[in-house]
């Protein structure tokens, strides 16, 4: 059973475009919300992360949105830019246990000049 | 060096042979990974080690083998494998177990034969 689900699996944005990437959850225990991003030949990086006590977080262009009733969170990419260009992965883990992040299948943004 | 460094980067193996990956962290954490991740699945956690103590076993199969001499090297090794182990491995460390920030290596991609 997948615990993360993400979409859409490829996104083609215009360069100074929004790019929107969206994930679910069903684990209401689930308290850490990172996002992650790989580059080809690269492991993945933490982009930005949030925490369920709020509704937003932002840093630079990119922007998390997390709606706790719906289980829903999302990344928005301000101002994309071809450099942007690579994997996405939501992720999610919960406060008791090992550091088990679940990881969404991952979003192939391609950001055209 | 600096950061998670993986070797080899690419590795062909036959059904039969026996090899090893190696993973070696230079950022002074406690805790390391082994990460399973193929084209279009979620990242898949393998092997979690806590102060070189193994914390984690995803009902991973015994043709892997992890080792963890000290806190700044881990080791995958493999044996017998299927063609359906073809992957690319990724190794990461953090501070500790709850919540930190992962870093991850570059990989080593795996193809068996």
């Amino acid at each position: 059973q997948q615990q993360v689900k993400q979409s859409p699996q490829s996104l083609i944005v215009q360069k100074g475009g929004i790019s929107i990437i969206n994930c679910a959850y069903e684990n209401t225990a689930f308290d850490y919300f990172p996002w992650y991003q790989q580059f080809p030949g690269k492991g993945p990086a933490l982009l930005i992360a949030i925490r369920p006590d709020v509704s937003e977080k932002k840093e630079g262009r990119f922007t998390i949105s997390f709606n706790k009733s719906a289980k829903q969170f999302s990344l928005h990419i301000m101002d994309s830019q071809p450099g942007d260009s690579a994997t996405y992965f939501c992720a999610a883990s919960m406060g008791s246990g090992a550091n088990n992040l679940f990881f969404g299948t991952g979003t192939r943004l391609t950001v055209i000049p | 060096e600096t950061g998670v460094t993986q070797t080899p980067r690419h590795l062909v193996m036959g059904m039969t042979n026996k090899k090893s990956l190696k993973c070696e962290q230079h950022l002074g954490h406690n805790a390391m990974y082994w990460y399973k991740q193929s084209a279009k699945k979620p990242l898949e956690l393998m092997f979690v080690y806590n102060f070189k103590e193994q914390t984690e076993n995803n009902s991973v199969p015994s043709r892997f083998s992890p080792e963890c001499p000290n806190s700044s090297h881990l080791f995958l090794h493999l044996h017998t494998l299927q063609p359906e182990d073809s992957a690319l491995y990724l190794c990461a460390s953090s501070q500790g177990v709850r919540q930190e920030t992962q870093y991850f290596g570059p990989g080593t991609r795996l193809l068996v034969l």
